[in-house]
């Protein structure tokens, strides 16, 4: 596989409690995502980041953030989990923003909020 | 924005027989063009890209996708369904020569089942 882990890869937490999500790479590309996934919807993007300190917001980014302090570690806080947050959470990294190879996608986490 | 549209959440074949999922795209000019596939409890795997060139792409497991211009189209088909073809297949788009900014969009999902 391509070198991207995510952890953990399950978690059951409680409405208003904060959740932090990491991607952690080994390929030392450049860019990173986080999208959730939802039963009709696809896969959203929430944010991403083109360098270390460099983020912007997807599509989906309220309620969320993110920081990438070293370039292999890009991680997501829930600040205050609801249950619309109940999701399947998904890293990808790319080395030239998708042009040549695409995204190559972590293995998930399943985060359920009750 | 761009945007992805595939037609048909659920798609059923039979072992043995053609495949083919829909995808359309809407976008003034025309993007680069994914299939992903994603098996049951996996993350999304790249199936077959279409950036420049060729409008017809192969990817693998026997998956292949023509760019269709006149269409806003890039369908995914197989000759010959396997059971282990089973799985969710994403299409997505990604804007030409916008730089950083540019992300994947992915459409909803089309769900393969294979019957005997």
């Amino acid at each position: 596989d391509a070198g991207i882990t995510q952890s953990p890869r399950h978690k059951v937490t409680e409405t208003g409690t904060p959740v932090t999500l990491r991607c952690h790479q080994t390929e030392n590309h450049r860019y990173m995502y986080w999208y959730r996934q939802d039963p009709g919807h696809g896969l959203r993007l929430i944010h991403y980041s083109y360098g270390v300190k460099d983020t912007d917001k997807g599509e989906v980014s309220d309620g969320y953030s993110v920081s990438r302090s070293k370039t292999e570690d890009f991680l997501l806080t829930l600040e205050s989990a609801t249950s619309s947050q109940t999701s399947v959470y998904f890293c990808a990294i790319s080395e030239s923003g998708g042009r040549t190879y695409g995204y190559t996608f972590g293995s998930g986490t399943r985060l359920t909020v009750v | 924005a761009q945007s992805v549209t595939q037609l048909g959440s659920h798609v059923s074949v039979s072992e043995g027989a053609l495949v083919l999922l829909r995808c359309n795209y809407s976008s003034s000019v025309p993007p680069y063009l994914f299939w992903y596939v994603q098996y049951p409890n996996q993350g999304l795997q790249l199936l077959l890209k279409y950036t420049t060139g060729a409008t017809l792409v192969k990817g693998i497991n026997g998956f292949e996708a023509e760019f269709k211009k006149s269409e806003t189209s890039f369908h995914l088909t197989k000759p010959s369904a396997h059971m282990s073809d089973a799985a969710e297949y994403f299409c997505a788009v990604r804007p030409v020569n916008t730089g950083t900014a540019s992300k994947l969009t992915f459409g909803t999902g089309t769900r393969l089942q294979v019957t005997l």
